[in-house]
């Protein structure tokens, strides 16, 4: 069965520390890798990688994808308390026999606070 | 930019009553998603749209219906609400080919008494 697994579920951090987030996947006929950035309301798109190596960057925030080791990080330099949030990865699952490979698999989340 | 707008933000309705939340894109997506949100279980779609008037069943569509008259209305329809159906409620829309990514409403949180 396809999955996408995030670590850790939740972390908490000073504000200017640096953190990872973990995302491994299982995912038939993989085609891309996308991440989300939940505060309190709807999840917003942050990235989507679809090569290995290449990495994404915006701001402090920058992603990577390794499809050899079928995982992809996020990193977030010098956190402020406005990165607090739930990160979000997924995938597209194999498409339907209409082509339409547009349902995503999610992760849980990881919960990253930062604190003052 | 995106813009995909959910009827309410907070509802609460009693055990039995029939429900009905709505989402609208202005973005000409052929793609709609309705899925639900609870701790520790993450994003859970139950239903999804590829075009006006289909519709497929997600992982969790019992207890639900939907509707799709026209491209950037996605209707879901909770016919007897029961208490277990207390959650946050998501809209979404994607684009059919060109790229995965849905663009989300904020949400309707809805608790069933």
């Amino acid at each position: 069965e396809d999955k996408v697994v995030q670590s850790p579920l939740s972390l908490v951090v000073h504000e200017g520390d640096t953190v990872t987030l973990n995302c491994s996947y299982e995912v038939t006929n993989f085609r891309s890798l996308l991440w989300y950035k939940q505060e309190k309301k709807a999840p917003t798109f942050l990235f989507m990688l679809t090569s290995s190596g290449i990495e994404k960057k915006s701001g402090r925030l920058s992603s990577i994808l390794d499809k050899k080791e079928l995982f992809s990080i996020l990193n977030i330099t010098a956190t402020q308390t406005g990165d607090s949030a739930v990160y979000l990865c997924a995938s597209p699952r194999r498409p339907n026999n209409a082509g339409n490979n547009r349902k995503l698999i999610w992760g849980l989340g990881t919960s990253l606070a930062v604190n003052p | 930019d995106v813009k995909v707008t959910q009827s309410s933000r907070y509802l609460v309705k009693r055990t039995g009553e029939k429900v009905f939340l709505e989402c609208v894109q202005d973005m000409d997506h052929e793609n709609m998603f309705w899925y639900r949100q609870d701790p520790g279980l993450g994003l859970r779609l139950i239903y999804f749209s590829y075009d006006v008037k289909m519709k497929e069943k997600g992982d969790i569509p019992e207890g639900y219906s939907v509707s799709r008259e026209k491209k950037e209305r996605f209707s879901l329809i909770l016919e007897s609400a029961s208490t277990n159906q207390t959650s946050m409620y998501l809209c979404a829309s994607s684009l059919r080919l060109v790229r995965p990514e849905q663009y989300f409403g904020p949400g309707t949180r809805l608790t069933v008494t």
